[in-house]
């Protein structure tokens, strides 16, 4: 069935690194959205990308959508203690399927 | 304007037991969505409402059901309680209903949610 695939499932890093989580999915995504889960808190939308190969970017966030729109990437650059949380991907096929999520844990 | 609400917050059910969770979605919003997620297995999506019908369905057995209001607030239940029905189940309200295919999808503003323990 469909599955959007979301890799790592974990990712622990010192402050200042950078950071990078992926979706992939088996079909066509019309479009693609990105979510942030803080612990304890619930999911807040990020951003949306529709476009083949767009990238957009937030402030030290960097979003891409693969030129296939089978896949997706979340960068951040120079990682801060804020930026822990869960960051889950969400996309468009003939159904909503959410990604697995990424677990960012930042080490000060 | 108030965000989404979910009640109760917590709660705490014996195995066979049934239990109603409750959520009312932002103001003007009339698309209602429910999610369980674990652990394990991330945001499952559980079912969805527009305008007080059922759009779209996940896969979960029929002890899951749910509905909606006229006034867009949703409830959902699941009878005869399992010990892996132990999750945080959310909503999440948004303008317009999920349409498959669309090139813009409404972003979703969630609840707190409403974790369950099954015992």
């Amino acid at each position: 069935g469909q599955q959007v695939m979301q890799i790592p499932q974990y990712q622990h890093v010192q402050e200042g690194e950078d950071f990078t989580t992926y979706c992939n999915s088996s079909t066509t995504l019309s479009n693609i959205q990105w979510y942030k889960q803080r612990p304890g808190g619930h999911p807040v939308f990020l951003i949306q990308l529709v476009k083949s190969g767009e990238v957009k970017k937030q402030k030290r966030l960097t979003f891409q959508f693969g030129e296939a729109k089978k896949n997706s990437s979340l960068h951040i650059t120079a990682t801060q203690t804020t930026d822990v949380g869960t960051y889950v991907c969400r996309g468009n096929t003939d159904k909503l399927i959410f990604g697995t999520g990424t677990r960012l844990q930042v080490f000060p | 304007k108030a965000g989404v609400t979910q009640t109760p917050r917590y709660l705490i059910k014996t195995r066979g037991q049934q239990v109603t969770l409750s959520c009312s979605p932002i103001s003007g919003h009339r698309s209602v969505s429910w999610y369980q997620q674990t652990p394990g297995q991330g945001l499952q999506f559980l079912f969805e409402y527009f305008s007080e019908t059922q759009r779209n369905k996940g896969n979960f057995p029929g002890r899951f059901s749910g509905r909606q209001f006229s006034n867009s607030r949703s409830e959902m239940n699941v009878s005869t309680l399992e010990l892996g029905d132990s999750a945080l189940y959310l909503c999440a309200s948004s303008f317009e209903p999920f349409h498959s295919g669309a090139l813009n999808t409404g972003e979703l503003f969630f609840g707190e949610g409403s974790r369950l323990t099954v015992l």
